[in-house]
This record gives C-alpha cells, sequence and structure tokens, in this order.
C-alpha cells in the first residue's frame, strides 16, 4: 500500500526567512508526487508536481521542490516565505503510469510570522 | 472557465438518511474523482470515474457509490449515514492523459446528526 507521511504537524517560519515543508512516501515503483495547498474553507490548489525528469521541480508562488528518490522525500521549499504563504499544505503520491488513486498525507499547518 | 465545481455547499442531515453531492468538472475534463476529509485530515480517496464507470475505488463501504454521466458530471451518493460521515467531500477533475494532476472543486461541508 502507498502511503505518504509528514511529519510536521506545523511549522512555524519567519516572514523573508527559507521555508520547509517536509514530506516522505512510499509507494510500489516509480511515484508521481504532488503538492497541494489549502486555505481556511477553500478547495485544495496545486502547487506543483514531480512525474519525471529533473528532481528539482518548480511550481506556483515561487515553491519549489527537490525529489529524493533513496531518502523517498519530496520536500517543499520557498527561499523566502510570505505572511500570505500560511495555510495547510499537502503532499501527495500515485504510482506512475495510468489512472492510479492519490494518497494525501495529514497536512502541515505553515504559520508564516511577520 | 468555471473550473470545478460542487453543490450544495453545506448540508445538514440527520443518521440513517441519504444524501447526494454532485460535481461538475473542469471544462475538457474526462475523470472525477472524489474524496472524503475529516476535520484535521487529508483527504482520503473514495473513488474515481472514467467514461461512465467506477475504475479505482478506496477503502470506503458499499454505503457510498457515485455516478458518472456523459457530460462527465457526477455524483456522490452515501445511504445510512453515520455520524462519522460528518466531513468535507471533495470532488477533484483530471486528464487521463497525461496522468496525475488534479484540480479541486470547494467542496460539500456534510454534517451528520
Amino acid at each position: 500500500a502507498q502511503s505518504v507521511a509528514q511529519p510536521e504537524d506545523q511549522v512555524n517560519v519567519a516572514e523573508g526567512n527559507p521555508l520547509t515543508v517536509k514530506c516522505t512516501y512510499s509507494v510500489s515503483g516509480n511515484p508521481y508526487l504532488f503538492w497541494y495547498v489549502q486555505y481556511p474553507n477553500r478547495g485544495l490548489q496545486f502547487l506543483l508536481k514531480y512525474i519525471t525528469g529533473d528532481n528539482l521541480v518548480k511550481g506556483s508562488y515561487g515553491f519549489e521542490a527537490e525529489f529524493n528518490k533513496s531518502q523517498t522525500s519530496f520536500h517543499l521549499k520557498k527561499p523566502s516565505a510570505l505572511v500570505s504563504d500560511s495555510a495547510l499544505y499537502f503532499c501527495a503520491v500515485s504510482k506512475s503510469g495510468g489512472y492510479q488513486k492519490v494518497t494525501f498525507g495529514t497536512g502541515t499547518k505553515l504559520q508564516v510570522i511577520p | 472557465d468555471a473550473g470545478v465545481t460542487q453543490s450544495p455547499t453545506h448540508l445538514i442531515k440527520t443518521r440513517g438518511q441519504q444524501v447526494t453531492l454532485r460535481c461538475s468538472p473542469k471544462s475538457g475534463h474526462d475523470t472525477v474523482s472524489w474524496y472524503q476529509q475529516a476535520l484535521g485530515q487529508g483527504p482520503q480517496f473514495i473513488f474515481q470515474y472514467y467514461e461512465e464507470e467506477e475504475r479505482q475505488r478506496g477503502n470506503f463501504p458499499d454505503r457510498f457509490s457515485g455516478h458518472q454521466f456523459p457530460n462527465y458530471s457526477s455524483e456522490l451518493n452515501v445511504n445510512a449515514l453515520l455520524l462519522g460521515d460528518s466531513a468535507l467531500y471533495l470532488c477533484a477533475s483530471s486528464l487521463t492523459v497525461p496522468p496525475g494532476l488534479q484540480f479541486f472543486g470547494p467542496g460539500t461541508r456534510l454534517t451528520v446528526l
């Protein structure tokens, strides 16, 4: 069975500082990996995905993530945090190829402090 | 493009009742997936529909059923509601090819009393 672990329930970072939200995954075969963000009382918004190719993936709003196969990780990063980045972040994984179900982590609340 | 739309926004039901939630996918998308998101949790995959057929299902009982129409819109039906069914129900649409990227609707908040 596939799974995603987001070890931190909450991450606090000062505005302007770099941020990292951690994610590790478990899936048989090659993974598809995703990051989504959820604002209060809203659906999920896509940030970025890794399908194949370059291990460093750049996404929306200045976010990026690095796929590390040996560590089975896909950490989300941003060089300089904004207060408006404060939200709930979800990492997700599916098996590669064809139609596969997507498994989400439990989410990490990011709080950017002014 | 209106994106993914869901109705209703909120719903209150009592135990034992039945509920139907509706989803219209993003224009051009042929695949619809449904998720249940309990408070403080990540979305849990319920099932996925493509060409009017269920092609993937998560660990949910048969009380949860769905349908996809020829215009790709979809319904989620839940019978014999339990208190534990209270959650935000999210619909996501995508293309089969290329795989993976899903666009989510705002969700339907179901409260079971």
